[in-house]
């Protein structure tokens, strides 16, 4: 099992929709969470990231973390085509002093 | 500008031969990293590096050497012990742990 699971894509949801990216982890040691957007051919940029239970809301991004079922989320409310691109989830241990990405889930979103 | 510097963009390597990517950080980060990108996968931990002078293995060190003489580089050499080395190979660097990283450019390995 890999350290960090995204659900598989990809993922299409018409424009004005909501698009909810998932990703699992197995080290329940990890706590603190990290979502970047890759355009293709580019390289990542961070989203949001999350260290508490619940959910943290920025704008048109909610990510949310839930460290009983080992599950973080990322919803994009409103989607536009400009948020087509590939979200990489990351997650990280309190004193592991690296991430550990999963294979990211690609996002297109139709005009 | 503070920010992070990847070169070159793209570069050629002939079997046999090691090569050396760049990457520059001013962002006063101390810790850096480096990873591979094969594509449709997500990013792969080759060597990272909590301090200058000190450096640990990732998850795919083999056929990879690095160095951190000074704390805003952090080069890595990819040798001819690195069998399939064709990939995007990407540098990040951070202030410290469970922080956001910043990512360079990147720089696209081919094998001719």
């Amino acid at each position: 099992q890999k350290e960090v699971e995204q659900n598989s894509g990809p993922l299409s949801v018409p424009e004005g929709a909501i698009a909810s990216l998932n990703c699992t982890y197995s080290d329940r040691g990890s706590q603190s969470f990290f979502w970047y957007r890759q355009y293709s051919g580019k390289s990542p940029e961070l989203i949001m990231f999350i260290y508490s239970n619940g959910d943290k809301e920025d704008g048109r991004f909610t990510a949310q973390l839930n460290k009983a079922s080992q599950y973080v989320s990322l919803l994009i409310r409103d989607s536009q085509p400009s948020d087509s691109a590939t979200y990489l989830c990351a997650g990280e241990g309190a004193n592991a002093g690296k991430s550990t990405f999963g294979d990211g889930t690609t996002l297109t979103v139709k005009p | 500008d503070g920010g992070i510097t990847q070169s070159p963009k793209y570069l050629f390597r002939k079997e046999g031969q090691n090569v050396t990517l760049s990457c520059e950080q001013n962002l006063n980060h101390d810790a850096m990293y480096w990873y591979r990108q094969d594509p449709g996968q997500g990013l792969r931990l080759i060597y990272y590096s909590q301090i200058v002078n000190d450096f640990q293995k990732g998850d795919i060190a083999e056929g990879y050497s690095v160095s951190r003489e000074k704390k805003e580089s952090f080069p890595l050499t990819v040798t001819s012990a690195q069998k399939n080395p064709t990939a995007f190979y990407l540098c990040a660097s951070r202030e410290t742990k469970n922080t956001e990283a910043f990512f360079g450019q990147g720089t696209r390995l081919t094998v001719v």
